[in-house]
């Protein structure tokens, strides 16, 4: 199984409402990410976990709260997003070694109202 | 901040021609790996090459690196139309903690007309 595998695949939320996106994954990947991307623009890292502890915060802001309750799954807590936040969310995980490949989801895409 | 940039930002050719995209970085790396992706979807690994290493092939793929340049280029020979996607190089530096911390260039749009 070499699939990153990611709930909801759209979603539309109001700026007052709570949400959460899911990860999962089962290759024994034990570094997983977030990512960013806005239309026709790169991805760009928001949070690092490596073993099951975030390593990197991006500097993002507080209404994005992530989790990592176990090594296959991550998840994205939203809390009073704005518009500028609708984008694609992309989750990926890879090895937690040098020189090793991420695979990706296929991302949520996020619209805020 | 993104420290890749990629030229062209757009790409067309016709089907059986090669394509090459070219992706220059600002900082000290530990490897380059180059993506692919449909339509604003996931991304899809294509190859990486650490910074000891000059060339490296997969398939229909051909990528090098030039450290003392500080850039990269992926050539897609005999191209098809099922190749048409974004494509982004992206950097690897080494991390204190494990993991890594990729940062992704600008992009290449092909277009590969049948």
């Amino acid at each position: 199984d070499t699939e990153v595998t990611q709930t909801p695949k759209h979603l539309v939320m109001g700026m007052t409402n709570k949400k959460s996106l899911k990860c999962e994954q089962h290759m024994g990947h034990r570094a997983m990410y977030w990512y960013k991307q806005k239309a026709k623009k790169p991805p760009e890292l928001m949070f690092v976990y490596s073993y099951e502890k975030l390593s990197i915060n991006e500097s993002v802001p507080s209404r994005f709260s992530p989790e990592c309750p176990n090594s296959s799954l991550l998840n994205l807590h939203l809390h009073a997003l704005q518009p500028e936040d609708s984008a694609l969310y992309l989750c990926a995980s890879s090895h937690a070694s040098m020189n090793t490949e991420a695979f990706f989801g296929q991302g949520t895409r996020l619209t805020v109202v | 901040s993104q420290q890749g940039e990629e030229d062209p930002q757009a790409l067309s050719i016709q089907e059986g021609e090669n394509a090459t995209m070219n992706c220059s970085y600002k900082t000290s790396i530990n490897n380059l790996q180059w993506y692919r992706q449909n339509s604003g979807r996931g991304l899809v690994h294509l190859i990486l090459i650490r910074s000891n290493e000059r060339e490296k092939h997969s398939g229909r793929l051909r990528v090098t690196l030039d450290t003392s340049k500080k850039s990269s280029s992926l050539l897609i020979t005999a191209s098809r139309a099922a190749d048409t996607a974004s494509y982004f190089c992206a950097t690897d530096v080494i991390l204190e903690t494990s993991g890594s911390r990729l940062t992704f260039g600008e992009g290449t749009q092909l277009t590969v007309n049948p």
